[in-house]
C-alpha cells in the first residue's frame, strides 16, 4: 500500500486542454513535492509546499496544499507537448523523516 | 543538469555477479539518498547516507549495502545480482539546511542482470 496515492494513474489529453492530477494520503505532512521525470532521466523538483491551503503558481502548472496536509493538486493550463512526463508527488509524514513518493501520474499531451 | 552525477549510466552484468554505481552529489549538500525505480514497484527509497554516516534505511535488501566516503561521494554495492534486481538505480542529494527534503536527482544508472 502506497502512503501518496495518485490519480489518475494515466492522462492522455490534447495540446490546448487542462488537466489535474491528484495526491492523497490518510497522513498528515510537514511538505509535499512534485517532481516531473521524463524517460530515461531522474526526476526533477517542480515545488515544495509547506503551509496547509497554500497555492504555488509556476507559469502554467498551479500546485495547492490541503487544508489539513494530507492531500495535494496539481493543475496544467492550456497543456503543452513539453508537458509530457511523470509526475511524482512526494512528501514526509510528520511522524517519519523518509521520504516517500507517489507511485506517479503518467501524462502524455498530444500535439 | 541538477548537479548531482552518477556513472555508469548504463549496466549490463550477468546474474551472480556483483556491482558497483557511484554518486556524486551537489557541491555541499551532506545527504545522499538511493532509489531503485522499476516498472512495478515505482520510485523506491533504499537507504541515506549524511556525512558519512548511515542516516535512514528504506526497502533496501541484504545482498545491497552503501557507503558515504570523506569527499561526500557514495557508492551503492549490489552482490549476487538476480534478474529481478534489473531497474534504474537513482541517486539524490539535498541542502544541509533549509528545506531539507527537497531532493536533487542524478540522471541514473540503468542496470540489466542477464
Amino acid at each position: 500500500t502506497q502512503l501518496l496515492e495518485q490519480s489518475p494513474q494515466f492522462l492522455s489529453i490534447q495540446e490546448g486542454e487542462n488537466l489535474t492530477v491528484y495526491c492523497n494520503s490518510s497522513s498528515v505532512f510537514s511538505s509535499l513535492q512534485w517532481y516531473r521525470q521524463e524517460p530515461g532521466e531522474g526526476p526533477v523538483l517542480l515545488v515544495t509546499v509547506v503551509t496547509g491551503g497554500e497555492v504555488k503558481k509556476l507559469k502554467r502548472l498551479t500546485f495547492q496544499f490541503g487544508d489539513a496536509r494530507k492531500d495535494s493538486s496539481l493543475h496544467i493550463t492550456a497543456a503543452q507537448p513539453g508537458d509530457t512526463g511523470l509526475y511524482l508527488c512526494a512528501g514526509s509524514p510528520t511522524n517519519d523523516y523518509k521520504l516517500s513518493f507517489g507511485a506517479g501520474t503518467t501524462v502524455t499531451v498530444r500535439a | 543538469d541538477s548537479g548531482v552525477t552518477q556513472t555508469p549510466k548504463h549496466l549490463i552484468t550477468a546474474t551472480g555477479q556483483r556491482v558497483t554505481l557511484r554518486c556524486s552529489p551537489r557541491s555541499g549538500d551532506l545527504s545522499v539518498y538511493w532509489y531503485q525505480q522499476s516498472l512495478d514497484q515505482g520510485l523506491q527509497f533504499l537507504i541515506q547516507y549524511y556525512n558519512g554516516e548511515e542516516r535512514a534505511k528504506g526497502n533496501i535488501l541484504e545482498r545491497f549495502s552503501a557507503q558515504q566516503f570523506p569527499d561526500l561521494h557514495s557508492e551503492l554495492n549490489l552482490s549476487s545480482l538476480e534478474l529481478g534486481d534489473s531497474a534504474l538505480y537513482f541517486c539524490a542529494s539535498s541542502p544541509t539546511s533549509g528545506r531539507a527534503n527537497e531532493q536533487f536527482f542524478g540522471p541514473g544508472t540503468r542496470l540489466t542482470v542477464l
